[in-house]
């Protein structure tokens, strides 16, 4: 099945600061979603960006279907942006492989 | 518009006991998924009703089932629970062509 591979593991960010967290999976897709996980474990719709670029406040997209990957830009982070980074792609199957997370801590 | 509802948000069940875990999708949405979250295994997908048709599976023991009533809601119930399966279970709601939307969780302690 599709792999989906999510870097890096774990960011720590002074706020302020701007980032860039980073999708990669092993097959064509006809969805692709990010998702903010909050602490009480929803997951929290950010963008649903099969390809192209979008941009909503401070975050921003972009996936590169030909390529296989899809980054997610933050910028001038908040200690609000704290969390965990789930993307997740579906190919065609009618469920998501979601990928390990990318864990973002902002200090203040 | 109301979002995805999932009933209970926390439970506490015994060892060899089964348990019912409800969820309400987003006012025409067909297709109903479900997700396990652990610490050790992150999101991995349990199944995914549309139109009160099983059409996917993943890889988990019979233990694991569901359905889907004709309102689209879904339930998912697991018999014979194990420590293992504590867990955060998550459903989402889609619409064709359409981004997914989750619900806040059923916490499952199994102790």
């Amino acid at each position: 099945g599709i792999q989906v591979e999510q870097s890096p593991p774990d960011l720590i960010l002074q706020e302020g600061a701007n980032s860039t967290l980073r999708c990669n999976f092993s097959d064509s897709v006809n969805n692709l979603q990010w998702f903010h996980q909050n602490p009480w474990g929803q997951l929290i719709n950010l963008f649903y960006i099969p390809s192209g670029t979008k941009q909503n406040g401070r975050l921003s997209a972009t996936t590169v279907a030909t390529e296989r990957y899809s980054l997610l830009y933050i910028s001038s982070s908040q200690t609000t942006d704290s969390g965990v980074y789930f993307c997740a792609v579906d190919n065609y199957g009618q469920n998501f492989v979601f990928g390990p997370g990318t864990r973002l801590s902002v200090l203040p | 518009k109301a979002g995805v509802t999932q009933t209970p948000r926390y439970l506490i069940k015994t060892r060899g006991q089964q348990v019912t875990l409800s969820c309400s999708p987003i006012s025409g949405h067909r297709s109903v998924s479900w997700y396990q979250q652990t610490p050790g295994q992150g999101l991995q997908f349990l199944f995914e009703y549309f139109s009160e048709t099983q059409r996917n599976k993943g890889n988990f023991p019979g233990r694991f089932s569901g359905r889907q009533f004709s309102n689209s809601r879904s339930e998912m119930n697991v018999s014979t629970l194990e420590l293992g399966d504590s867990a955060l279970y998550l459903c989402a709601s889609k619409a064709l062509n359409t981004e997914a939307f989750f619900g806040q969780g059923t916490r499952l302690t199994v102790v």
